[in-house]
């Protein structure tokens, strides 16, 4: 499995677009990237998934260039309710699933 | 359409006995995962299992820890005389089928072994 690296922490402010980047830079051709977002004392939730250029869903976008050594979650103006925990995966999807999760990267956001 | 669901969300166990820890899939799926999850770090796979088989355990310790998921009702995560290494989160998710990276987790239980 492709390993990943992430920020251990970012900061930011109501209203503000996070970006948060992950690198994977032994990713494999069948791999897909796949991010959740995760609450004190909850699962991990899916935010979105992508294998190339650009995925927008209604939560975030996802943009991976085309090496695909690395991809960018990007969070919309972020409000308090977005203070979580978010992983970056890498994996292949083909056969069957098991999820690898690093430590993520802690997102606080102030007033 | 209830999401997945943990039993129970809190357990506390003395040394020596034994945890019983019950997942029910979210309605159609029919692939379950255990993950746990230590303070301060991500979750680590444990067994992925589908009605009535294991397909990977490589994630499980090798004693004390079994899983079941029958035809009918609940996944178990069964963990035999807990040491105080156990006390960890173990949170279940599921999957319609097992292609696809989007897993539904529940809420999680947490152990804590005295």
């Amino acid at each position: 499995l492709a390993k990943t690296t992430q920020p251990i922490s970012m900061d930011s402010y109501e209203g503000q677009e996070v970006n948060i980047t992950c690198s994977h830079n032994n990713i494999a051709t069948n791999d897909y990237i796949t991010w959740y977002q995760q609450f004190p004392s909850q699962g991990p939730r899916f935010i979105i998934q992508g294998y190339k250029t650009k995925v927008t869903n209604e939560v975030a976008s996802l943009f991976i260039p085309a090496d695909r050594k690395s991809s960018t979650l990007s969070l919309p103006r972020v409000s308090l309710s977005d203070t979580a925990v978010y992983y970056c995966l890498v994996g292949d999807t083909i056969g069957y699933s098991t999820l690898t999760f690093g430590k993520g990267t802690m997102l606080l956001v102030s007033p | 359409n209830a999401g997945v669901m943990q039993n129970p969300r809190h357990l506390v166990r003395r040394r020596g006995q034994e945890a019983r820890l019950r997942c029910s899939p979210m309605k159609g799926h029919s692939h379950v995962y255990w993950y746990r999850q230590l303070p301060e770090e991500g979750l680590k796979f444990m067994v992925y299992l589908q009605k009535e088989n294991i397909i990977d355990e490589s994630g499980m310790p090798k004693e004390r820890f079994s899983a079941e998921f029958p035809k009918e009702g609940p996944s178990i995560l069964r963990i035999q005389q807990v040491v105080r290494g156990d006390s960890a989160a173990y949170f279940c998710a599921s999957s319609p089928d097992g292609q696809d990276g989007e897993q539904y987790f529940g809420p999680g239980t947490r152990l804590t072994v005295t």
